[in-house]
């Protein structure tokens, strides 16, 4: 079975500082990674994915991943915090093995990201 | 293209009843997932429908049910409610049930059991 561990469920940062969010995944196939970010009282909004083409992903609002097989983790990191980052982070992994994957992704415990001023 | 929808946004029952909620999913897209969210729990899967058939269940009891209609928008049904189905629920969509396939989320609806 797959799963997703998120290291940190909260991370604070100054404003312009580097954003790091930690996420490592096991799988026994080769895994689509996905960060999805939540604002309070909204759905989830896709930030970036991996689907086994280019290992440094680029999201959309200067986010970026880098899938690395070895470590089984896919890190999100921004190199500079803005205030309207805040907000909680959610890692997710699909593609079991099986025919268990249609529709199903699995979610880390998610991060909550704090920005100071 | 207008997002996926999600009916009603707010809902409070009480304990023994059972809910019903509404999913519209993006033009096109045939796939529709849901999830629980819960703060000791997380995001959870609870099943994915794709041209009316449901091809994946999560590990939830079977008060939880759903449905999908011939233009893709579906509905969950949570029967005897229990006051740990609080939570938010979201629906996502998607073109294909494909993993790779990116899923595009509701805002969700926000039940309370009382």
């Amino acid at each position: 079975a797959q799963s997703v561990t998120q290291l940190g469920s909260h991370v604070s940062v100054s404003e312009g500082a580097l954003v790091l969010l930690r996420c490592n995944y096991s799988s026994s196939v080769p895994p689509y990674l996905f960060w999805y970010v939540q604002y309070p009282n909204q759905g989830l909004q896709l930030l970036l994915k991996y689907t086994s083409a280019a290992t440094l992903v680029k999201g959309i609002n200067g986010f970026e991943a880098e899938f690395k097989k070895s470590e089984t983790s896919f890190h999100l990191t921004k190199p500079s915090a803005h205030m309207s980052d805040a907000a909680e982070y959610f890692c997710a992994v699909s593609g079991d093995a099986g025919g268990t994957s249609y529709g199903k992704l699995t979610f880390g415990q998610g991060t909550i990201l704090t920005v100071h001023p | 293209k207008a997002g996926v929808t999600q009916t009603p946004r707010y809902l409070i029952k009480t304990r023994g009843q059972q809910v019903t909620l509404s999913c519209s999913p993006i033009s096109g897209h045939r796939s529709v997932s849901w999830y629980q969210q819960t703060p000791g729990q997380g995001l959870q899967f609870l099943f994915e429908y794709f041209s009316e058939t449901q091809r994946n269940k999560g590990n939830f009891p079977g008060r939880f049910s759903g449905r999908q209609f011939s233009n893709s928008r579906s509905e969950m049904n949570v029967s005897t409610l229990e006051l740990g189905d609080s939570a938010l629920y979201l629906c996502a969509s998607s073109p294909r049930d494909s993993p790779q396939e990116t899923q595009y989320f509701g805002p969700g609806t926000r039940l309370l059991v009382l």
